[in-house]
């Protein structure tokens, strides 16, 4: 079956511009997690969602940043004026529980000038 | 953001050596995850274990969740080139949030 999958893979903006980064989960799988990746390190968790709620957004950096999941499937992620250090990859993940194993999507590379 | 001690950073090691690898904390975890994660993609998942004391093989990969639940280690025997790759661990805290931390990862790189 279809695995995670992002849009766009990449996206170049320039600084204080505003980006979505979408992400459509595996079918039927109700737990949604947003992560960012910098160079040479590990995935950084942002916020996840159960369902259309957010059942945990301590991970987002401040409030440019931004998720929902309106419809329980579908999730965007909005940054609002983006910063350099914005830029990363944007990696999203769904599991068909909270408590059971996630799965990665490819991640949208943002960069921003 | 908060992120696992995982160690080796890295390592170089001739194919067919066995290579080990392991993550520690100080937080208690429901569940660890090993992924490899190859350049430009994203994390796959290798194995993945739930209670204490576990101990699973997936192929050449074998994985233990630590009793302390504080840790974890992922072997992998008679490494292969298409090993290569970053190795992350990743723990699901417990105590009402289910998000998931991930190490620092290691990097593999494997000599023929």
């Amino acid at each position: 079956g279809a695995g995670v999958s992002q849009t766009p893979s990449n996206k170049v903006t320039e600084k204080g511009k505003y980006v979505e980064l979408r992400c459509d989960p595996i079918s039927g799988h109700t737990a949604l997690y947003w992560y960012r990746q910098s160079l040479g390190q590990g995935p950084e968790f942002l916020i996840y969602f159960q369902g259309t709620g957010a059942a945990d957004d301590s991970g987002l950096p401040n409030d440019r940043f931004f998720a929902v999941r309106p419809e329980g499937s579908v999730s965007t992620l909005k940054i609002q004026r983006t910063e350099r250090g914005d830029s990363a990859v944007y990696l999203c993940a769904s599991s068909s529980q909270f408590q059971e194993t996630q799965y990665f999507g490819p991640g949208t590379r943002l960069l921003v000038l | 953001g908060q992120q696992l001690n995982q160690s080796p950073q890295s390592m170089f090691i001739q194919e067919g050596e066995d290579v080990s690898m392991n993550c520690t904390s100080s937080s208690i975890f429901n569940t660890w995850l090993w992924y490899k994660q190859d350049p430009g993609e994203g994390p796959v998942l290798l194995i993945a274990l739930y209670k204490a004391g576990e101990l699973t093989s997936n192929g050449r990969l074998t994985a233990q969740f630590g009793i302390t639940r504080k840790d974890s280690f992922l072997n992998i025997s008679a490494s292969i080139p298409s090993d290569v790759g970053i190795y992350f661990c990743a723990g699901q805290l417990t105590g009402g949030t289910y998000k998931y931390i991930f190490g620092t990862g290691t990097r593999l790189k494997v000599l023929a």
